[in-house]
């Protein structure tokens, strides 16, 4: 049932240096792929997304890599901030509103 | 405040009562999307919601869920004879179009049943 998996519940990583996120997925017909950050208290806040047509998107320090024939994403922070320090969800979509998330990964960036 | 409002924030039921959810979408949204965090997992998607009109609640429990969202007024997550295994986090996402990934959260609103 769980499509969509992030198997290290946590990372620890210094500052300024690259925290590494990873997720898998099971559903072949997802084609939209998402990240959220949330922090304690508040909601999922979107963060950057990648469409299945692309193998990396870039925002600024964050870059997403898809590789469709593993089913696996990942999302590089580069460098790593202490104000990074949150809760990373993955999420997977078929083009439609129906999210399906993976149970996080919690950062924590060292000083 | 412009984004997706919850409430109450925190709310404690003992089994056996109701539970009632609101969420009030950001201004110009007329899609509103709930889910449901469960310990240790992901968000869950319940059910989509336009005004007057559920439109996907393929995600609600078959029993004791229901989930409205009228001309007026707040969208409503109603839980009626709570069980402990519904204690979890309940967020709500809105839209402005529907068929769409781009949800914005609310804060969520945390159900404890004791």
């Amino acid at each position: 049932d769980q499509q969509v998996k992030q198997n290290s519940p946590s990372l620890s990583v210094q500052e300024g240096r690259i925290s590494i996120l990873n997720c898998d997925y099971t559903n072949s017909m997802f084609d939209y792929f998402l990240w959220y950050k949330k922090y304690p208290a508040e909601g999922p806040t979107f963060l950057i997304s990648i469409s299945s047509i692309k193998d990396k998107n870039e925002d600024g320090r964050f870059t997403v890599f898809l590789n469709k024939s593993a089913k696996h994403l990942s999302l590089h922070i580069v460098p790593s901030q202490p104000g990074d320090s949150a809760v990373y969800f993955c999420a997977a979509s078929r083009n439609d509103y129906k999210l399906s998330f993976g149970a996080g990964t919690t950062v924590t960036v060292r000083a | 405040n412009a984004g997706v409002m919850q409430n109450p924030r925190h709310l404690v039921r003992r089994r056996g009562q109701e539970a009632r959810l609101r969420c009030s979408p950001m201004k110009g949204h007329s899609h509103v999307y709930w889910y449901r965090q469960l310990p240790e997992e992901g968000l869950k998607f319940m059910v989509y919601l336009q005004k007057e009109n559920i439109i996907d609640e393929s995600g609600m429990p078959k029993e004791r869920f229901s989930a409205e969202f009228p001309k007026e007024g707040p969208s409503i997550l109603r839980i009626q004879q709570v069980v402990r295994g519904d204690s979890a986090a309940y967020f709500c996402a809105s839209s402005s179009s529907g068929v769409t990934y781009e949800q914005y959260f609310g804060p969520g609103t945390r159900l404890t049943v004791t």
